[in-house]
């Protein structure tokens, strides 16, 4: 099974980078990676996704490694409102008809 | 606006009473999924459907049924709910399956379910 391992929490100071990582390393060869976020009394909310170049949007950045087996989303200021539960998913598999799996996530705790 | 949209937001019932959560999107989109969320737990998939007439299981399926009779509607069944049914519900649809395809999920808000 594709799985992704994160670490459970991590916390960064109010408009300085954060770097989450995630590793996959049975990732395969043509899925793609996508985070997400939830934050607190919603639903999750999409961020952002990549396949094998490093991707950039208006809400962050992912940086994923040569080899795929890890990635890391890069939130470049961070903001009291990007406190939120941070979820690595990726295929389980590479056939058509198999679920998605999430990780586990990473609760990122921002201070003023 | 697009949106996923769950009901109901909140469900208290009791053990072995049938009950249906709705899920309903207006984006023409194929795929849809049914997840819970307990504390822990993270995310874990219950079943999905990749168009209509097509569902499989997740990694949860135990005391779920769901249906896809028509592309925007993916009920969630409960035949006889027990207490450790007791959770956070998300809806999620997208245009086609998400990772292959390139496309992000779209989630509802969710159902809080208790079952006493």
């Amino acid at each position: 099974d594709a799985k992704t391992t994160q670490p459970n929490s991590m916390e960064s100071n109010e408009e300085e980078p954060v770097h989450l990582p995630c590793n996959h390393s049975t990732i395969s060869g043509t899925d793609y990676i996508h985070w997400y976020r939830q934050l607190p009394s919603q639903g999750p909310e999409y961020v952002i996704h990549g396949l094998t170049s490093n991707v950039n949007n208006r809400m962050a950045s992912l940086a994923i490694a040569e080899d795929r087996k890890s990635s890391t989303l890069i939130l470049h200021r961070a903001t009291l409102r990007d406190a939120a539960v941070y979820y690595c998913i990726l295929r389980d598999g590479n056939s058509g008809n198999t679920p998605l799996v999430f990780g586990k996530g990473t609760r990122l705790s921002v201070i003023a | 606006e697009a949106q996923v949209t769950q009901n109901p937001r909140y469900l208290i019932t009791v053990t072995g009473k049938k009950l249906t959560v709705t899920c309903s999107q207006n984006m023409n989109h194929e795929y849809m999924s049914w997840y819970r969320q307990d504390p822990g737990l993270g995310l874990r998939q219950i079943y999905y459907s990749m168009n209509v007439e097509v569902t499989d299981k997740g990694d949860v399926p135990e005391g779920y049924k769901v249906s896809r009779k028509e592309k925007r509607n993916f009920p969630l069944i409960l035949e006889s709910p027990s207490p450790n049914q007791t959770s956070l519900y998300f809806c999620a649809s997208s245009p086609r399956d998400s990772l292959r395809a390139n496309s992000p999920l779209h989630f509802g808000n969710g159902t809080r379910l208790t079952v006493t």
